[in-house]
């Protein structure tokens, strides 16, 4: 079974930084893609970022480039997001997604995790 | 890179059928036939509900269809269920490896 869980979330001040993390478990973690996608409170999904099953390539939304680190340790099946220079319009759940397709980029995440969320305010 | 347009709301009747359209452009729906569906009921995580324009996820029922017709893609839910009542997003790739979703559109099963 498919198992996506973050973690890391919680209140930060303006300007700080936090690191999340998603462990994932029931499938070969470094075949797959994964996406962070966010969601403001009562807002709809915005994408953040993206990285390939090796790491290789990763993208960025143009809201978060410069500010936030997608990275994975596929030794330890869990991606991450480093998240530097917060803002107040960060504040949102972040949900780590798999692609659903073998070795490909991110298009569609047929598996998400329950989000966590990432509150920005002094 | 402006989001999706979707309708704010669609509504119907247990039975009946009901289509959610998503805009976008040229450089992102109109071209690429990665548009995917989600359903999302609230304080849940997203679900995929159709993918790569038109094609389902196992698991997913055969109510749900997808389409595209130049820049708008559409979700249609056909025998609508109370358990269809949720909020819909699109989202299409958009080029140099950007995503983009719709607004979102709350679907209400009268």
């Amino acid at each position: 079974e498919v198992q996506l869980l973050e973690s890391g979330g919680g209140l930060v001040q303006p300007g700080g930084s936090l690191r999340l993390s998603c462990a994932a478990s029931g499938f070969t973690f470094s075949s797959y893609a994964f996406s962070w996608v966010r969601q403001a409170p009562g807002k709809g999904l915005e994408w953040v970022s993206s990285i390939s099953g090796r790491g290789g390539s990763i993208y960025y939304a143009d809201s978060v480039k410069g500010r936030f680190t997608i990275s994975r340790d596929n030794s330890k099946n869990t991606l991450y997001l480093q998240m530097n220079s917060l803002r107040a319009e960060d504040t949102a759940v972040y949900y780590c997604a798999k692609d659903m397709q073998y070795n490909s980029d991110w298009r569609a995440g047929d598996y998400w995790g329950q989000g966590t969320l990432v509150t920005v305010s002094s | 890179q402006s989001a999706l347009t979707q309708p704010p709301s669609a509504s119907g009747s247990p039975g009946q059928s009901v289509t959610i359209s998503c805009t976008g452009t040229s450089s992102d729906v109109g071209t690429y036939n990665y548009v995917s569906w989600y359903q999302q009921h609230p304080g849940k995580a997203p679900k995929l509900m159709i993918y790569e324009v038109s094609k389902r996820p196992s698991g997913v029922p055969d109510r749900f269809s997808g389409s595209k017709s130049g820049n708008t893609a559409s979700l249609t839910v056909s025998g609508l269920q109370a358990e269809d009542e949720a909020d819909y997003y699109c989202s299409s790739y958009a080029g140099i490896n950007n995503m983009i979703f719709g607004g979102g559109t709350k679907l209400t099963v009268l």
